[in-house]
């Protein structure tokens, strides 16, 4: 069964400052699909950003960029210029083979201090 | 933007009592996502349907059911409701079964059990 791991239940960072989120994962599958998403108090589930396995290049976003490595079964979120509003529950998820079914991450809670 | 509607937003039930909820996908979408989210928990995926066919089921109770009916809205009936069925209950549409379409997630139903 495919698998993700978040290992920091909880991260600050500085407004402005940087902040990077890991996750890693466990798959057998060749075609899958890497995600982000934000939940902030709200409980709204926002993707931030996603990758193609197949994909070599990492995805970007604006603020928001991946660094992805498959052989490593790596695939981290870092957050440039933080700001208040970055602060949420950032979950990362596994998409692939037959399942197109979400699976997640334990979570990781963001806090931006000003 | 239209996005997916939930309702309720909130639910209060007693135990063993039922309880229906409704997820009314984004115009177009004919693929429908069930998550359920305990309380601090990261969302854990329930059942999906495809053009009103069940196309996938998770660790979905044998107490519940679901279907998805022919304007692609779905509904997810739970019977004999325990203290642990209290969660967080998103619905996401997606325009296909695909990786390469987003899923988008509702606000999410709050059910609380006393």
């Amino acid at each position: 069964a495919q698998t993700v791991t978040q290992s920091q239940p909880e991260m600050s960072v500085q407004e402005a400052e940087t902040v990077t989120l890991s996750c890693t994962y466990d798959t057998s599958e060749s075609d899958y699909y890497l995600f982000w998403y934000k939940q902030p108090p709200s409980r709204q589930m926002i993707l931030v950003i996603r990758q193609e396995a197949y994909k070599q290049q990492n995805a970007t976003e604006n603020r928001f960029s991946v660094n992805f490595q498959k052989a490593a079964k790596s695939f981290s979120l870092k957050i440039s210029d933080s700001q208040l509003g970055d602060a949420a529950m950032y979950f990362c998820a596994y998409s692939g083979g037959s399942n197109y079914k979400l699976t997640f991450g334990k979570g990781t809670l963001l806090t931006v201090n000003p | 933007a239209a996005g997916v509607i939930q309702s309720p937003r909130h639910l209060i039930k007693e135990k063993r009592e039922t309880a229906t909820l409704k997820c009314y996908p984004i115009p177009r979408h004919d693929t429908v996502y069930w998550y359920q989210q305990g309380p601090g928990q990261d969302p854990q995926f329930l059942i999906s349907f495809y053009e009103k066919m069940q196309s996938d089921k998770g660790s979905i109770p044998d107490r519940f059911s679901a279907q998805q009916f022919s304007d692609y809205h779905s509904e997810l009936n739970m019977s004999s409701l325990e203290l642990g069925d209290s969660a967080l209950y998103f619905c996401a549409s997606s325009l296909g079964m695909d990786r390469d379409y987003e899923q988008y997630f509702g606000p999410g139903t709050r059910l609380t059990v006393t």
